[in-house]
């Protein structure tokens, strides 16, 4: 069946370090590829999203390529902020169902 | 404009008893899902309507949850009885569907964080 493996948390990094949360699916076709935020607090929200293979999604300074050949949809951003500090959650939607299925999320803390 | 309404945001119970969760949708959306995660992961979906009809029910554990979409608008997610492994967050989400399938994004609420004792 489809799935999502995102790299395990948590994650620390200093500000104005370079990220990278690294994500793989597996799944039959072509499904589309997401990354959604969870600030504390506060519900899912989607960050960037790509529909098709070499796609670039990107919001807020963060982007993830969607890479066919490597199963992967890794997320980076080059300079972290503080208020980059949530949970981010990579996920997927199969070409023939509205369900998405999310990995099981990268806690990520940014120290000032 | 107001996004996904959840209520109540925190309920705590003891295990046997009944509990209910509501959700308003963005308006004019006609797709509502719910989705259960437990605590260090990712959201699971339980049941997906389209407008009044429930057509993704398959994750939901029927013995004991029931969800009800009644005029198509919000929508209440009820567990009866609760058990201790039902501690969870609840979410609830929607979208706008055109067609065989939604093609557009899924707004989250902030969700029902429930604890049962």
């Amino acid at each position: 069946g489809n799935s999502v493996t995102q790299m395990e948390g948590p994650v620390t990094l200093s500000e104005e370090a370079f990220l990278t949360i690294n994500c793989t699916y597996t799944a039959t076709g072509y499904p589309s590829l997401f990354w959604y935020v969870q600030y504390p607090g506060e519900g899912l929200q989607l960050l960037l999203k790509a529909t098709k293979a070499d796609d670039k999604g990107s919001n807020k300074g963060f982007e993830a390529t969607y890479r066919k050949e490597t199963t992967s949809f890794h997320l980076e951003k080059g300079s972290v902020q503080v208020s980059d500090s949530a949970v981010y959650f990579c996920a997927l939607r199969d070409s023939s169902a509205s369900k998405i299925i999310f990995g099981s999320g990268t806690r990520l803390s940014i120290r000032p | 404009e107001a996004g996904v309404v959840q209520s109540p945001r925190y309920k705590i119970i003891e295990k046997k008893q009944p509990v209910a969760f509501w959700c308003n949708p963005i308006s004019g959306h006609n797709t509502l899902y719910w989705y259960r995660q437990n605590l260090g992961q990712g959201p699971e979906l339980l049941i997906r309507y389209e407008n009044e009809e429930a057509v993704d029910d398959s994750q939901l554990p029927k013995d004991r949850f029931s969800a009800e979409r009644l005029k198509g608008v919000d929508s209440t997610l009820k567990i009866q009885p609760a058990e201790l492994g039902d501690s969870a967050v609840y979410l609830c989400a929607s979208s706008l569907t055109s067609g065989a399938f939604s093609t557009d994004t899924q707004y989250f609420g902030p969700g029902t964080r429930l604890t049962v004792l």
